[in-house]
């Protein structure tokens, strides 16, 4: 079955503790990304990765990080995670730049 | 920039009425436009998208939307709403040239609400 894996779905964590919320598609899909979901806001892209080792900032990529050393992969990395990043995020592929995009089931992260 | 508006964080209708939910957009180059819908603690789902091809979109769940460049609109109707219609939709556009290339631009979702 075509999916977008990430992982944990829940996370409650401490000011300052680094984390890694996973990522992983089995579709073989070029262009990956992360949003996060804030309500009233919508989905803003925090990173994207146009293939293996290319990544490049969306539009709030303060306090994140990624890597893409696998097609599959994508790890978004929070190296000291504040309050204000909690939220839900959400993983995404698609085989191209024009091409829909494959959304995970989300991670639901509180720092406190 | 790119940018995504949809009207009415808030939508309410019968079941059998109409559901009506609206999206305008900017772009300076001809885009490609998504709606996508969330239900509870799920990720998000594609109903269609309209990719220069035909200007009425049909999607799943009997979901449709037309492209009007000239309104810059990508509204989304269905004639009859069923309960399980009860979700959060969105709008998002897709940078077909330009900077930021490929990414998806969202609105801030509209709440449909189903009421019997």
């Amino acid at each position: 079955e075509a999916q977008v894996t990430q992982n944990p779905r829940y996370l409650i964590t401490v000011t300052g503790k680094k984390l890694t919320v996973t990522c992983s598609q089995n579709m073989n899909h070029e262009y990956m990304s992360w949003y996060r979901q804030d309500p009233g806001l919508g989905l803003r892209q925090i990173y994207y990765s146009m293939n293996v080792e290319v990544t490049d900032k969306g539009d709030v990529p303060e306090g994140y990080k990624v890597s893409r050393k696998e097609k599959r992969n994508f790890p978004l990395i929070l190296e000291s995670p504040s309050p204000n990043q909690t939220s839900l995020y959400f993983c995404a592929s698609s085989f191209d730049t024009n091409t829909e995009a494959f959304f995970g089931q989300g991670t639901r992260l509180t720092v406190v | 920039a790119q940018s995504v508006t949809q009207l009415g964080s808030h939508v309410s209708v019968s079941e059998g009425a109409l559901v009506l939910l609206r999206c305008n957009y900017s772009s300076s180059v001809p885009p490609y436009l998504f709606w996508y819908v969330q239900y509870p603690n799920q990720g998000l789902q594609l109903l269609l998208k309209y990719t220069s091809a035909a200007t009425l979109v049909k999607g799943i769940n009997g979901f449709e939307a037309e492209f009007k460049k000239s309104e810059t609109s990508f509204h989304l109707t269905k004639p009859s709403a069923h309960m399980s219609d009860a979700a959060e939709y969105f709008c998002a556009v897709r940078n077909a040239g330009g900077t930021s290339y490929g990414k998806l631009t969202f609105g801030q979702g509209t709440i449909l609400t189903v009421h019997p």
